[in-house]
């Protein structure tokens, strides 16, 4: 079965460091893989995605992803952190169940990320 | 450029009072969904359409019904809403386009069933 998973509920940084917010996920063949992020009281907003080519993908807001296979994870990543960063970020695999492409995204249960200044 | 915009925002029901959540997006995308966030479980996909005039069922859907009578317009529907179904509701659109397009989230509906 295809499943996504995100391993930490929360990661707490201080503001100016690296950091880091873990996804591994489980599907057959090529994964397309994607970071969403959701501020209080809105919507999910598209970070970034990795379809194919080179593994460092970089997105918006300084973000990248680092799409490892042997490892099936796809961290996500920013060298130096912000307060405004603080936010709940979900990872997404594409569900390639059933036929035909139907778009939809399988969910992690979501990290929560706290940057103190 | 709205994006995908969601009412009512905010709703509270009685337990089993019906209601329409409506989403709408200017976009054009082909393909639509409805998912619920419940702390601690991510979101998860209730009903999702691939076209006009058409449904499907996603992982969740007992208890809710969906409609797509036009390309733009993806309604949600309780018919008898239960305490259970206290929820934030999102809808997302995206391109049918290869497999790697994004979905664009509304700012969801939050739903409260006494």
């Amino acid at each position: 079965a295809q499943s996504v998973a995100q391993p930490e509920d929360q990661v707490n940084v201080a503001e100016g460091n690296p950091l880091t917010v873990k996804c591994t996920y489980s599907v057959s063949g090529n994964p397309y893989l994607f970071w969403y992020v959701q501020y209080p009281n809105r919507g999910l907003q598209f970070l970034l995605k990795y379809i194919t080519g080179d593994n460092l993908v970089k997105g918006s807001y300084g973000f990248e992803a680092e799409f490892n296979k042997s490892q099936t994870s796809f961290h996500l990543k920013k060298p130096s952190a912000l307060v405004s960063d603080s936010a709940l970020y979900f990872c997404a695999v594409r569900d390639k169940g059933g036929s035909g492409n139907t778009g939809k995204l399988i969910f992690g249960q979501g990290t929560t990320l706290q940057v103190k200044p | 450029n709205a994006g995908v915009t969601q009412t009512p925002k905010f709703r509270v029901l009685k337990t089993g009072q019906s209601m329409t959540l409506l989403c709408a997006q200017d976009m054009n995308h082909e393909y639509m969904y409805w998912y619920r966030q419940d702390p601690g479980m991510g979101l998860r996909l209730i009903h999702y359409s691939v076209g006009e005039g058409t449904t499907a069922k996603g992982e969740v859907p007992d208890g809710y019904n969906v409609s797509r009578l036009k390309k733009q317009n993806f309604l949600l529907g309780l018919e008898s809403a239960a305490p259970s179904q206290t929820s934030v509701y999102f809808c997302a659109s995206s391109y049918q386009q290869g497999g790697g397009q994004p979905q664009h989230f509304g700012d969801g509906t939050r739903l409260s069933i006494l």
